[in-house]
């Protein structure tokens, strides 16, 4: 059973462009949730998607956008990437019972 | 709003001593409580949970006592291995199931042989 897979597993962009992560949920779950890891620091909610709809969202700007598909994948946006956009970022899934939450690897972002 | 302190690290350990990392929250309701480690180069782990008070989660030799009283989640192991080493976040969740994850910053235990 395929747990959840994020890609790219690095990438490296440029200040002022735009990126799109991917994550595939395990097997089974039908919500998605993505954090910001800076280095050093605990995971931050970035925002939660579930029907194909953003449940809930942290305090991160607009520049941070998401999508869910049919499939329950899902990616995430940034545009207009800042320097303090580095970090690694996870994609977590769940089911609706039980609630426990399940991370991929992360992808590791680095602008410059 | 929901937060979690935990102790700072780093925490260094010679292998079989008895580790306790601290963890205390503020959250609303009743919140459901998790540990979870990240070895170099990885994801997370989910390494244990509590969803109500004085529940015992335990995994691995690892176990973490939910006490409402003293809003604390501490965990503990009686025999850490190198194999331990890795970071550690106390994290929870509040508000209804399947709502955000609030972690700590994180605690680097080394254990050394």
């Amino acid at each position: 059973d395929a747990g959840v897979t994020q890609s790219p597993t690095h990438l490296i962009k440029t200040r002022g462009q735009q990126v799109t992560l991917r994550c595939s949920p395990k097997s089974g779950h039908d919500t998605v949730s993505w954090y910001q890891q800076a280095l050093g620091q605990g995971p931050q909610f970035i925002f939660q998607y579930y029907e194909e709809e953003e449940r809930q969202r942290g305090n991160f700007p607009d520049r941070f956008s998401g999508h869910q598909f049919p499939n329950y994948s899902s990616e995430l946006n940034v545009n207009a990437l800042l320097l303090g956009d580095s970090a690694l970022y996870l994609c977590a899934s769940s089911a609706s019972s039980p609630h426990e939450q399940y991370f991929g690897p992360g992808t590791r972002l680095t602008v410059t | 709003g929901d937060s979690v302190t935990q102790m700072e690290g780093p925490v260094t350990l010679s292998e079989e001593a008895f580790l306790t990392i601290n963890c205390t929250y503020t959250a609303t309701g009743y919140p459901s409580l998790f540990w979870y480690v990240q070895y170099p180069g990885e994801g997370l782990q989910l390494l244990l949970k509590a969803t109500k008070a004085d529940d015992k989660g335990s995994n691995k030799g690892f176990e973490a006592t939910y006490r409402k009283e003293t809003t604390s989640f501490h965990l503990e192991k009686g025999s850490v291995q190198v194999s331990d080493s890795a970071v550690y976040f106390c994290a929870l969740t509040s508000g209804g199931s399947n709502y955000k994850l609030t972690f700590g910053k994180g605690t680097l235990l080394t254990v050394n042989p």
